[in-house]
């Protein structure tokens, strides 16, 4: 069974800390994306890889960092610095660069920190 | 940056009436998309338009995309309780990225 697996669901934090949230496909996709989603913001594009081991900041990359050392996974880390962690978080892929190709999105993970 | 605006933020319906979306970009467009998040849900692909002047159909859903490909819509025929969600555009930008617009909530009353 084909897709993008996102866990945990829901995730909660005390501020200060540093969580990590994982993100794996198995559709043999090259790109891979990292998006916010808060009410009435629609998708904010964080990070996103478009082959494995090289990796750009997107519009919202400030507190967030990534790393891209298999084609599978993408992780995400909400660092510290991020002063508005509270969000739903998304990952995607595609399966080549470049906007023509349509993005499949996992379940996303919704983290709260207190 | 390159923003993708889209209208309105809600839409409530009574079911069975049309529903339309509005996406609108200050830079022409190499391309736009159109996801949809069911509630408590993750977004999914619905369509993509290349052309200047598209239209393109999926039954009750009617694409287009505009001759100066700056805007698109989105318009649903005689709305169901089975379209409630938010409905995305994603533009193709200049920056080799998709954009996506804010969104538009809909509500479909039975």
């Amino acid at each position: 069974d084909g897709g993008i697996t996102q866990s945990p669901k829901y995730l909660f934090r005390k501020e200060g800390q540093n969580v990590t949230l994982s993100c794996e496909q198995n559709l043999n996709h090259d790109a891979m994306y990292w998006y916010r989603q808060d009410p009435g913001q629609g998708l904010r594009l964080i990070y996103y890889s478009q082959i494995v081991n090289d990796f750009q900041k997107g519009d919202i990359a400030e507190g967030y960092s990534v790393s891209r050392e298999k084609k599978e996974s993408f992780p995400l880390t909400v660092t510290s610095a991020q002063k508005n962690p509270t969000a739903f978080y998304l990952c995607a892929s595609s399966k080549g660069q470049g906007t023509s190709y349509e993005q499949y999105f996992g379940p996303g993970t919704r983290l709260t920190v207190t | 940056g390159q923003q993708v605006m889209q209208i309105p933020q809600y839409q409530h319906v009574q079911e069975g009436e049309d529903f339309t979306t509005y996406c609108n970009s200050s830079t022409t467009l190499s391309n736009i998309q159109w996801y949809k998040q069911r509630p408590g849900g993750h977004p999914v692909f619905l369509i993509q338009l290349v052309k200047s002047g598209e239209v393109k159909k999926q039954k009750r859903l009617t694409f287009q995309f505009g001759e100066a490909k700056k805007n698109s819509s989105l318009h649903i025929t005689a709305t169901q309780t089975t379209d409630v969600g938010t409905y995305f555009c994603a533009g193709g930008t200049s920056y080799g990225k998709l954009t996506f617009g804010q969104g538009t909530i809909l509500t479909v009353h039975p």
